[in-house]
């Protein structure tokens, strides 16, 4: 039972590199989310998806873009890095988004150099 | 303000010890409260949902006050696998809308 899965664990990208994020759930959930977490501030909402082919911004969308083609991946990309987007990376999945808990992916750690 | 806001700690206990948590948070609509646990450099996992009437689970007890805003974690017999940071979390509307929304934690550092 996998639950949410993360790929990369780990990245190193100089500034202006592009990557994408990969978020895989197998519980069949609809809302999936993209976190950072960066000291002293938790988590902080980048994207979130309320179903297959839907996207909306969270708190701190700017620089970061998402899709979710299929309902059990969710996508995070960066088309330029910026140093100030080196901090931990987390996915989460839910069935619901209220009264329920999300259940997490273990995290992406990507520094930008 | 900080829509949840905890005392970020260290809070350095000994084994044995009962320690508590508060968590206060500002919007009056939340319905949803959580407590969630995650280690050093590891990812959240949810520890106990926290009802009204205040719930238990073992050595875990939680409570909401509704009418002064908070959620507290109490801890009994405190063990060195507790050491942990203890994330609040609640339903709160940003501009996501009703999603939820995580304090800074708490660091709990239990000591031999």
């Amino acid at each position: 039972n996998a639950g949410v899965t993360q790929t990369p664990k780990f990245r190193v990208l100089k500034t202006g590199q592009s990557m994408t994020l990969l978020c895989a759930q197998d519980m069949n959930h609809e809302y999936m989310y993209w976190y950072r977490q960066d000291p002293g501030m938790g988590l902080r909402l980048i994207h979130y998806s309320v179903g297959e082919g839907t996207t909306a911004k969270g708190e701190v969308p700017d620089g970061y873009n998402v899709s979710r083609l299929k309902k059990q991946n969710f996508l995070l990309g960066l088309e330029s890095a910026a140093p100030s987007q080196t901090s931990v990376y987390f996915c989460a999945s839910s069935y619901l988004a209220d009264h329920q808990p999300q259940h997490f992916g273990d995290g992406t750690r990507l520094s930008i150099l | 303000r900080k829509e949840v806001e905890q005392d970020p700690g260290p809070f350095n206990v000994p084994e044995g010890a009962t320690v508590a948590f508060n968590c206060t948070y500002s919007n009056s609509a939340s319905q949803s409260f959580f407590w969630y646990r995650q280690d050093c450099r590891k990812e959240p996992k949810l520890l106990m949902s926290v009802y009204s009437s205040g719930n238990e689970d073992g050595r875990f007890t939680a409570q909401l006050n509704r009418a002064s805003q908070y959620i507290s974690l109490l801890i009994r017999d405190s063990k060195l696998s507790d050491s942990a940071t203890y994330l609040c979390v609640v339903t709160g509307f940003n501009n996501a809308g009703n999603m939820l929304t995580f304090g800074g934690g708490t660091r709990l550092m239990v000591k031999p």
